[in-house]
């Protein structure tokens, strides 16, 4: 199975500053098809996860764009900009590149 | 609105079998594949499995921890995929949640419905 390690699992922002959650794969990501399966996903507090980032850089529709990913391979980073209020929640970097799916442990992201 | 509602949740005796549902509405749903996922009690997400849709076979994966004992279906007719789950163990209690999946893009969510296996 590929393990996925999230650093850092918590992250205390000062509203305005950004923030940088790190995903790191126990191999490459990169399916036969070329594509990258890497998502991103917010989970806000008693919500269902949300999907945030796809295939490793693609902002999902409604999505603001201070939320940017990025990485290659086996190493990915999820930036937020300006950390806003209503961002604070856990969030999950998740590979569908290989059978089974599996998701870093989450990043608990919350206001100093 | 686009949207998917699980139902079927509850609390069950461990070995004993329950079915939840995912209602899609808003979309078509014959045009995704579905996966369930799930979170038990202050934990992180895990995936359970996954059907792909009538176009790609509609195949079906598992997690390990619930091959043999759990089966996905879906009835793109009704607009209702389905997460049949026997032999249950305690170690299945959590909120579980169905969500579809396109090119990548796992979207959208739904609320979930939370299973509690205990005697």
């Amino acid at each position: 199975d590929i393990v996925m390690t999230q650093t850092p699992l918590s992250s205390p922002v000062t509203p305005g500053q950004p923030a940088s959650i790190s995903c790191r794969s126990s191999q490459s990501l990169v399916h036969s098809d070329g594509n990258t399966y890497l998502s991103w996903l917010q989970q806000r507090p008693g919500l269902p996860p949300r999907l945030l980032i796809y295939k490793i850089s693609n902002r999902f529709s409604g999505v603001p764009d201070r939320f940017s990913g990025s990485g290659a391979g086996t190493d990915f980073t999820l930036k937020i900009s300006r950390v806003e209020a209503e961002d604070v929640g856990v969030y999950y970097c998740m590979q569908a590149t290989q059978f089974p799916w599996t998701f870093g442990q989450g990043t608990k992201v919350e206001i100093k | 609105e686009v949207q998917l509602v699980e139902s079927g949740g509850g609390l069950v005796q461990p070995g004993r079998s329950l079915r939840l549902s995912c209602t899609a509405s808003g979309f078509t749903l014959g045009d995704y594949a579905m996966s369930w996922f799930r979170q038990a009690p202050g934990k992180g997400l895990e995936w359970v499995g996954f059907v792909r849709n009538k176009a790609y076979g509609g195949t079906t994966e598992y997690a390990a921890s619930v091959k043999g004992r759990f089966t996905i279906s879906r009835d793109d007719s009704k607009s209702i995929a389905y997460l049949q789950m026997n032999s249950l163990k305690s170690e299945d209690t959590a909120m579980y949640y169905c969500t579809g999946y396109h090119s990548g893009r796992f979207d959208p969510w739904g609320q979930g419905t939370l299973v509690t296996v205990s005697s």
